[in-house]
């Protein structure tokens, strides 16, 4: 069964901190990777997506992907109130079928 | 900007009633994707599809079906509602492209059966 692991979480970090969230995914063909956000009672929206080794920047969030350790993390520097949500975590394999984890809640701390 | 549309936001049905969950699209996305997303399960593939009349299995297709007569539209269908498939349900879409595989969700439709 190929799944995709996340902390159920709350976890909570000050405003202005980094926030830390990490995944890891079984399926060691996996080629494409996302982490979407979403709100209580909203559908999920995609913040980033990633598919080789490495960093990947945009704006406040880093995702970082280590193929190798199959281990998939999403930094939020300057962490607002706004970005208190459930970040899931998403890879696709060769069957093109994305298999999302059930989710990390973040919580802001004004 | 995407656009990925449900029929309903709300809906109430009784046990043993055929329900009908549409979606649409206006991106021209060759992929479809129906979910549902239950509290402590995540979301889980119920069926897809890669073109029109095209269906997938996905993981956990037992008791839905689908239809995708248009390639904008794909329709869930749930033949004798039951009390457990009462849920948050998510369509979603996006390109066959892997450079491009952005899924994009409609709003959901939260279905209730009694």
């Amino acid at each position: 069964q190929k799944e995709v692991e996340q902390n159920s979480g709350p976890l909570s970090v000050p405003e202005g901190a980094i926030a830390s969230l990490n995944c890891t995914y079984s399926d060691r063909v996996s080629q494409s990777f996302f982490w979407y956000r979403q709100y209580s009672g909203k559908s999920p929206e995609l913040i980033m997506s990633i598919y080789s080794n490495g960093d990947k920047e945009d704006g406040r969030f880093t995702a970082q992907l280590n193929k190798a350790s199959q281990y998939v993390s999403l930094l939020i520097r300057d962490s607002q109130p706004s970005d208190s949500a459930t970040y899931l975590c998403a890879s696709r394999g060769r069957d093109d079928k994305i298999i999302f984890g059930k989710g990390t809640r973040l919580h802001i701390l004004p | 900007d995407v656009k990925v549309t449900q029929s309903s936001r709300y809906l109430v049905k009784r046990t043993g009633e055929k329900v009908f969950l549409e979606c649409v699209q206006d991106m021209d996305h060759e992929n479809m994707f129906w979910y549902r997303q239950d509290p402590g399960l995540g979301l889980r593939l119920i069926y897809f599809s890669y073109d029109v009349k095209m269906k997938e299995k996905g993981d956990i297709p037992e008791g839905y079906s689908v239809s995708r007569e248009k390639k904008e539209r794909f329709s869930l269908i749930l033949e004798s509602a039951s009390t457990n498939q009462t849920s948050m349900y998510l369509c979603a879409s996006s390109f066959r492209d892997r450079g491009a595989d952005t899924q994009y969700f409609g709003p959901g439709t939260r279905l209730t059966v009694l």
